[in-house]
């Protein structure tokens, strides 16, 4: 699976829109970008996903750039209970060639979003 | 989304003991999968339990040390065997209903070794 790159750290004021950035220059054309949180102490919670267009839920939206080496996730109206580790993760669709990746999630280190008052 | 619940929430335990965690869901899954999070650490996975057959481990992980069970497509274990305070961690049950369908992840077991 490809890898990504997310800043280690932002901030955030509450209220405002939060835009957390992923780099997944690697990605190949049967791998969807994946957001995950965990808050603290918790299970880590599914947010979104895309392979190519835009996705909106109620929760967030998706941005994925055209060539599909990057993406953002958009909170729109960030909240204290939004505070967390924040997850980009590119996982395949379909099995590979030894079948030992398909379906599993590689996490990286991820963004911790802080929203402040 | 699947329910998932891990017995037990957490776990104080003396090294050199085995601790076997649950995982139970609330409706059939294709795939279950067991995390590992080490303090201050991102996850990582230890194996992916098959149903009816051997567990597939990553690298890094093995049998003995970690032995899994699944014995229907509902309820998964994992044992952390021998345990020294270097298994003191959060570890995370996962699952799919199918393969390539969302990950939806269980509220974890933190497991403190003494």
């Amino acid at each position: 699976d490809a890898k990504t790159t997310q800043p280690p750290s932002m901030d955030c004021a509450e209220g405002r829109a939060a835009n957390l950035p992923c780099n997944h220059s690697t990605i190949s054309g049967n791998e969807y970008v994946y957001w995950y949180r965990q808050i603290h102490s918790q299970g880590p919670q599914y947010i979104i996903h895309g392979l190519k267009n835009n996705e909106t839920n109620e929760m967030a939206s998706l941005i994925i750039t055209e060539d599909r080496k990057s993406s953002t996730l958009i909170l729109p109206h960030a909240t204290l209970r939004d505070t967390a580790v924040y997850y980009c993760i590119v996982r395949s669709s379909e099995p590979d060639a030894g079948g030992t990746s398909y379906g599993k999630l590689t996490f990286g280190q991820g963004t911790i979003l802080t929203v402040h008052p | 989304s699947a329910v998932i619940s891990q017995k037990p929430s957490r776990d104080i335990c003396q090294r050199g003991t085995s601790l076997t965690i649950q995982c139970q869901v609330d409706s059939q899954v294709t795939m279950m999968f067991w995390y590992r999070q080490q303090p201050g650490q991102s996850l990582t996975l230890i194996a992916t339990a098959n149903q009816g057959s051997e567990a597939t481990y990553e690298s890094g992980f093995v049998i003995d040390k970690f032995p899994i069970s699944r014995p229907n497509l509902t309820f998964s274990t994992l044992t952390v065997s021998n345990m020294s305070p270097e298994d003191s961690s959060i570890y995370l049950c996962s699952v799919t209903r199918d393969r390539g369908e969302t990950q939806y992840f269980g509220p974890g077991t933190r497991l403190l070794v003494l």
